[in-house]
């Protein structure tokens, strides 16, 4: 079955570009109509969703990230990757990779990966 | 703070229906359905509930999902001492935008 392994720096610097990978396992990425997005956690607190890639090709974003960040699809490596610029302290936390079912009115997240920790710091 | 409104805990001894609720608006809840998700400690979050009602296969019958109007709910009967976790409700809003709620820390008695 499908397997989302995140990987990418574990500590980033102020004002740099956070860059993470999530590679899926047991499957393509492109097959199924699948839609992918990337969620955190900061320590300690709820779940944020950051953002997807719908089957069809484009992306939404959470409106407070919009403006630095960007999620793709690496189809030849079968692989989501995240980018956030410019972070600050407050970028700290486990960040998911994972798999979004969008049909009709449902939106919901079938897989998750087992995440990755990133501190933002000097 | 969150659009989706939850309490941040709940509480239940063994064996007891603990009920955890999720608000919200017209755009999100009243249009979309409702996904509930199980965390546990240490752990990545699991697809507890979706399309308000529909459980995963491998979900116990304990759990259940409902919706009312902008309001959801997340009931767990015969609770367990294993379903200490933290649970969090999602639904897409139609300002374009994925919603989790704060989350409800259960504790099991």
């Amino acid at each position: 079955q499908l397997q989302l392994q995140e990987s990418g720096s574990g500590l980033v610097k102020p004002s740099q570009t956070l860059s993470l990978n999530c590679v899926v396992s047991g499957g393509s990425i492109s097959s199924g109509g699948y839609s992918w997005s990337w969620i955190r956690q900061p320590p300690g607190k709820g779940l944020e969703w950051i953002g997807y890639v719908y089957h069809a090709g484009g992306a939404y974003y959470n409106p407070s990230l919009k403006s630095r960040v960007t999620i793709s699809v690496d189809r030849s490596n079968n692989q989501l990757s995240l980018k956030l610029n410019s972070v600050t302290a407050a970028d700290s936390a486990v960040y998911y990779c994972a798999k979004v079912v969008d049909f009709g009115d449902n939106w919901y997240i079938d897989l998750w990966g087992r995440g990755t920790q990133v501190a933002v710091s000097s | 703070q969150s659009v989706l409104t939850q309490p941040p805990s709940a509480s239940g001894t063994p064996g007891q229906r603990v009920i955890i609720s999720c608000f919200g608006g017209s755009s999100n809840i009243g249009t979309n359905t409702v996904s509930w998700y199980q965390q546990l400690p240490g752990t990545a979050p699991k697809l507890l509930i979706y399309s308000n009602t529909q459980r995963p296969s491998g979900v116990p019958d304990r759990f259940s999902g409902s919706k009312s109007g902008t309001s959801a709910s997340l009931a767990i009967s015969g609770l367990q001492s294993e379903d200490e976790a933290d649970y969090y409700c999602a639904v897409w809003d139609d300002t374009l935008n994925g919603l989790f709620g704060g989350g409800t820390k259960l504790t099991v008695l």
